[in-house]
């Protein structure tokens, strides 16, 4: 298995850009979560979904943000519009039942300038 | 905000010693996990303690977990060169939903 895959790996853009950031679990996994790492907060969990559900989106930081789990190997974390505050690194993580250790994917840098 | 806490913030020693860091929580918890992320990479999962184990080894990882304190530590034995990365504890438990929070690491600097 190649593990989480992330993609882009870095991303730059602009101000009020839409910004969409994509993944894909490892097979059989029924868990899947999105989080922000900082320098700041250090790392957060925005939302995650177990079989293709959102279960808890009370990380969201606000409107902008938005998640989709269309099947069980892929997501998309958007942000329209993105702004500087933003900037971080987004990590995708996946898990079987949600209970076990999760796997991480490697990432996706995102700076808004 | 965030369930574990560790400590130190920040470690450095010599290849070859020891290296032990601490995780508080506040709490309840179904299990406890350690995870490693070397510079620019994901992180990676280590070992997984439930709240009923109090002791748990893997390689030169030992975990000990202390339900009444609240308390982890993650311990590597006969530290190298490459163990320098970032330590995270993440916790499981009732409290937060059952989502896995993270702790703000353990930067362990392991010199040649």
């Amino acid at each position: 298995d190649a593990g989480v895959i992330q993609s882009p790996r870095h991303e730059v853009t602009e101000m009020g850009q839409e910004v969409t950031l994509r993944c894909k679990p490892i097979s059989g996994h029924n868990s899947l979560f999105w989080y922000r790492q900082t320098m700041m907060r250090g790392l957060e969990l925005l939302i995650y979904f177990n079989n293709n559900v959102p279960i808890d989106d009370s990380g969201m930081p606000e409107d902008r943000f938005s998640a989709k789990m269309p099947n069980a190997s892929f997501s998309t974390l958007k942000i329209q519009p993105s702004e500087p505050r933003d900037s971080a690194v987004y990590f995708c993580a996946s898990s079987l039942s949600g209970r076990n250790g999760y796997t991480f994917g490697s990432g996706t840098r995102l700076t808004v300038v | 905000s965030q369930q574990g806490e560790e400590d130190p913030q920040a470690l450095s020693i010599q290849e070859g010693e020891n290296a032990t860091m601490n995780c508080s929580y506040k709490t309840s918890i179904n299990n406890l996990q350690w995870y490693r992320q070397n510079s620019g990479r994901g992180l990676v999962h280590l070992i997984l303690i439930r709240s009923n184990e109090r002791e748990k080894h893997s390689g030169r990882l030992r975990v000990t977990l202390d339900t009444s304190k609240k308390s982890s530590s993650l311990l590597i034995t006969a530290s190298r060169a490459a163990d320098t990365a970032s330590y995270f504890c993440a916790t499981d438990g009732r409290a937060a939903g059952n989502k896995l929070t993270f702790g703000g690491g353990t930067r362990v600097l392991v010199k040649p």
